[in-house]
């Protein structure tokens, strides 16, 4: 099982941006969504496909329906430019999965 | 949220044993509800999960790993921990120690330690 993300997403400020994570039936899972910069650890940005832990703002959200899980990110800001990563459990062999990685550049 | 930490030696020469400890405050290891993984990012790439285990036994590991890695869990000290047989430059990595809900994702991270395999 392989989930599949796109490398690059660029965005300017003010506008929206749409990380897409992909893979089969991925609908049927619960989808997460962690936020990752240079030095720091990964944050946990969404959870259970589209629930927002505390303290992450509402500009975050997250979907997912069919083969494809999105994370939306509204009002783009430039502290957002990060690596986004999916993660699902998966109950086979490996059963904790990251997508390749989104990196998203705010112009 | 409880605190996560890692340590490591930092450097590890090839073919030798990596052994990696996650200190756990803030909250006990014991906790039914929680799994404790490990993750790693290699150098220019992406995450790359490593294994999960619990304390009441479960242990899961990357298939592509398991032939070299073991993890256990030490309640009487809130720790648990990963030992990586035969490591080569390909290990690498920043290695990461998280608290897993597993219904609602990682929800507690270490900061990560940076482990180069070199002679």
């Amino acid at each position: 099982y392989v989930l599949t993300q796109t490398p690059s997403v660029s965005v300017a400020p003010g506008q929206t941006a749409k990380i897409i994570c992909g893979a089969n039936n991925l609908g049927s899972k619960s989808v997460n969504w962690y936020q990752h910069k240079p030095g720091q650890a990964p944050v946990r940005v969404i959870y259970d496909d589209n629930d927002r832990p505390s303290g992450i703002p509402d500009r975050f959200s997250g979907s997912n329906s069919g083969n494809t899980a999105t994370l939306t990110i509204t009002r783009v800001e430039a502290g957002d430019e990060a690596d986004y990563y999916c993660q699902v459990w998966d109950s086979t062999s490996e059963p904790v999965l990251f997508g390749g990685g989104t990196r998203l550049t705010v112009l | 949220q409880p605190h996560l930490q890692e340590s490591g030696p930092g450097l590890v020469e090839p073919s030798e044993t990596l052994s990696l400890t996650c200190s756990v405050s803030g909250g006990s290891i014991s906790v039914s509800r929680y799994y404790w993984a490990w993750i790693r990012q290699p150098p220019g790439k992406g995450l790359e999960w490593i294994g999960t285990t619990h304390s009441g036994g479960s242990i899961y590991y990357n298939p592509s790993l398991r032939s070299r890695i073991s993890m256990s869990v030490d309640s009487s000290n809130n720790q648990f921990s990963l030992q990586m047989n035969f490591v080569t430059a390909a290990d690498t990595a920043v290695y990461y120690c998280a608290r897993d809900t597993v219904s609602e994702g990682m929800d507690s991270w270490g900061q990560g330690t940076l482990i180069t395999v070199s002679s």
